[in-house]
């Protein structure tokens, strides 16, 4: 069972560079998001998606760019990278609302380092 | 608006003995509340989940949780802690208004001495 899988884990990138961190699921899940975790804070939502062809800003947006073209890839795109953007990236899957399916599913994290 | 505050940002007990993280949230409407736990370097696993239905919840490994209306809290304990119960324990509330609006709090760093 793969469930959400995020690639790569690790990546160093020098400022003004270009990348993209990849999700796919198998879950058949409608709901998909990307969260950026800083030391010390939880969890900021950067994008998300409520199925294919449908995405939304979240809390955090600027300097990125999502997409959604099936149900089961939700890539995240860093254009420009500046050092605030050094993080961990992960991304989630939901069957539907969390308020009323009751779990999100995490992938392992994407450690991004920005120099 | 819907918030969670996490009362300790570290928390250290010794194996064996009780454990207790505490999360007071707030919302406009009825909360579904959650505790995840996220071990070094791995993403984030539900532990147990509130959403309207008794109060007191169950989750795995142990871990137990009380819907507190009054008190507008909803704090995470475990009877006795095991080595590999050190982690870090986020509270989060989602609510029905939007698919957007799930708010975690800023985690509780839990340690355990041998």
């Amino acid at each position: 069972n793969a469930g959400v899988t995020q690639t790569p884990k690790f990546r160093i990138l020098k400022i003004g560079q270009s990348m993209t961190l990849q999700c796919t699921q198998d879950m058949n899940h409608n709901y998909m998001y990307w969260y950026r975790q800083d030391p010390g804070m939880g969890l900021k939502l950067i994008y998300y998606s409520v199925g294919a062809g449908i995405t939304d800003k979240g809390e955090v947006p600027n300097g990125y760019n999502v997409s959604r073209s099936t149900t089961e890839d939700f890539p995240l795109r860093l254009e420009l990278a500046a050092p605030s953007q050094t993080s961990v990236y992960f991304c989630a899957s939901s069957p539907g609302r969390v308020a009323n399916t009751g779990e999100l599913f995490f992938g392992e994290g994407s450690r991004l380092t920005v120099l | 608006a819907q918030s969670v505050t996490q009362l300790d940002s570290h928390v250290s007990v010794s194996e064996g003995t009780p454990v207790l993280l505490r999360c007071n949230y707030s919302s406009s409407y009825s909360p579904s509340l959650f505790w995840y736990v996220q071990h070094p370097n791995k993403g984030l696993q539900l532990l147990l989940k509130y959403t309207s239905a008794a109060t007191l919840v169950k989750g795995i490994n142990g871990f137990e949780a009380e819907f507190k209306k009054s008190e507008t809290s909803f704090h995470l304990t475990k009877p006795s802690a095991h080595m590999s119960d050190a982690a870090e324990y986020f509270c989060v509330v989602s609510g029905y208004s939007s698919a957007s609006k799930i708010i975690f709090g800023s985690g509780t760093r839990l340690s355990i001495r041998p």
